[in-house]
């Protein structure tokens, strides 16, 4: 069974400008995560899905990201502007419902802003 | 708020047993999860324990839960180069329903 699959990898982009990650999860699992994890850091949620429907963004900086889960499938993560302070590892996860024991985390995309 | 602490470092030469600690603040935690981060990976769960266990053995991990203390602890016997990572504490609880993160704690494991 294929894990969670993000891509790209990594990305090198400039400040100020726009970029977006793509998550596809585990299939059947409902609960789809966006993490952010700074270097020497525990991930940081930014965004839960339960379905299509986003259930906690409240760490989501809505100024600059966006996400969405069309059809409650695979999701995508945009930042719009970028700045400096973005670069990070941005994780995916996903489970088989929100009260499950186990996430499954993607391998991530390495983002560097300069 | 809620919060979970672990130490940065633990170095331990190859064969002995490494024991990672972790305290967290949550009194209403119900699971508690141990992750395993390799250089340029994501986070493989490695064991996880319900909050009314105090103990579960899983091959070479042992997870000790003091609920009393808040203190959660694995234990990795007879250490090899391949766990060298970063081992990341984490806890859940019904309130929120949301995984809280220790900072991780980095295991060198020298030959």
């Amino acid at each position: 069974e294929a894990g969670v699959v993000q891509s790209p990898r990594y990305k090198i982009i400039e400040k100020k400008q726009p970029v977006a990650f793509w998550c596809n999860p585990i299939s059947g699992h409902n609960t789809l995560y966006w993490y952010r994890q700074n270097l020497g850091q525990g991930p940081e949620l930014l965004i839960r899905y339960e379905n299509e429907e986003a259930v906690d963004d409240s760490q989501l900086p809505k100024d600059r990201f966006s996400a969405e889960r069309l059809k409650g499938v695979d999701s995508t993560l945009k930042i719009q502007p970028a700045e400096l302070g973005d670069s990070a590892v941005y994780l995916c996860a996903s489970s088989l419902v929100l009260e499950s024991t186990e996430a499954f985390f993607g391998q991530g995309t390495r983002l560097t802003v300069v | 708020g809620e919060d979970v602490e672990q130490s940065l470092f633990l170095s331990v030469r190859e064969g002995d047993s490494s024991v990672i600690n972790c305290t967290y603040t949550d009194s209403s935690s119900t699971y508690l999860y141990w992750y395993k981060q390799e250089p340029g990976a994501g986070l493989q769960l490695l064991t996880y324990i319900f909050s009314n266990m105090d103990m579960k053995q899983d091959q070479r991990l042992t997870v000790l839960l003091n609920k009393k203390d808040k203190h959660l602890s694995l234990r990795i016997a007879d250490t090899q180069t391949g766990d060298s990572a970063i081992y990341f504490c984490a806890e859940t609880s019904a309130a929120n329903r949301k995984l809280i993160w220790g900072l991780g704690t980095s295991l060198a494991v020298n030959p």
